[in-house]
């Protein structure tokens, strides 16, 4: 069964500062899929990849599976971007025909 | 599109009552899921559909049993309610096991 773990579990920054949220698993993967869930509860995904880097507006993600390992960055960070964002990898090897591991979240707060 | 759909939004039950959650999806996906989300837990799995017809326990199954009543509709029983249960529940899907997953809002339910 896949572990995952998520780093730091709450950042604090500065509106314009370059943020990054790390991502490391236990277990051989197809895909990591990045999630973000703001205040009030809705889960958005935001990203799925299984090789190199995606990048959507200011988000960039990427992922070196050799390394078991990915980075989630916002550039130019601003406070709406404040929320919790979340890791997630298929349970198994299977490629997520049993589900996901979720890591616990990291929370982040943008000041202006 | 309403995508997928939760009710009720707010939910609260005394102990060894029961209640069924709805969730239906409208973008004609194959995979389903039923998820709890605790402080500090992180997403956990309850129960998943592969596709319609089929239904698997996840990472925390007990006390709850699931329905896939279509391929719209997945739903989630508490038969007896435990205050351990009080939970935010959401329900997901997905075209195929390995691809993104689309949330609902959630439920909050209370347990007393």
């Amino acid at each position: 069964k896949n572990e995952v773990e998520q780093s730091p579990q709450n950042l604090t920054a500065q509106e314009g500062e370059f943020i990054t949220i790390n991502c490391s698993y236990s277990v051989g993967i197809s895909a990591l899929h990045w999630l973000q869930q703001h205040p009030g509860g809705g889960i958005v995904s935001l990203f799925m990849l299984s090789s190199g880097k995606k990048k959507h507006g200011r988000l960039i993600a990427t992922i070196n599976i050799q390394e078991k390992h990915s980075s989630l960055h916002i550039t130019a960070s601003h406070p709406r971007d404040s929320a919790v964002y979340i890791c997630a990898v298929p349970t198994t090897s299977g490629g997520g025909a049993d589900g996901l591991t979720f890591g616990k979240g990291t929370h982040l707060i943008i000041q202006p | 599109n309403a995508g997928v759909t939760q009710t009720p939004k707010f939910q609260v039950l005394k102990t060894g009552q029961s209640m069924t959650l709805q969730c239906a999806q409208d973008m004609n996906h194959n995979s389903m899921y039923w998820y709890r989300q605790d402080p500090g837990m992180g997403l956990r799995l309850i129960y998943y559909s592969a596709s319609e017809g089929t239904t698997d326990k996840g990472e925390v199954p007990n006390g709850y049993n699931v329905s896939r009543l279509n391929k719209r509709e997945f739903s989630l029983r508490l038969e007896s309610a435990a205050p351990s249960q009080t939970s935010v529940y959401f329900c997901a899907s997905n075209v195929m096991p390995e691809g993104s997953q689309h949330f609902g809002d959630g439920t909050r339910l209370s347990i007393l």
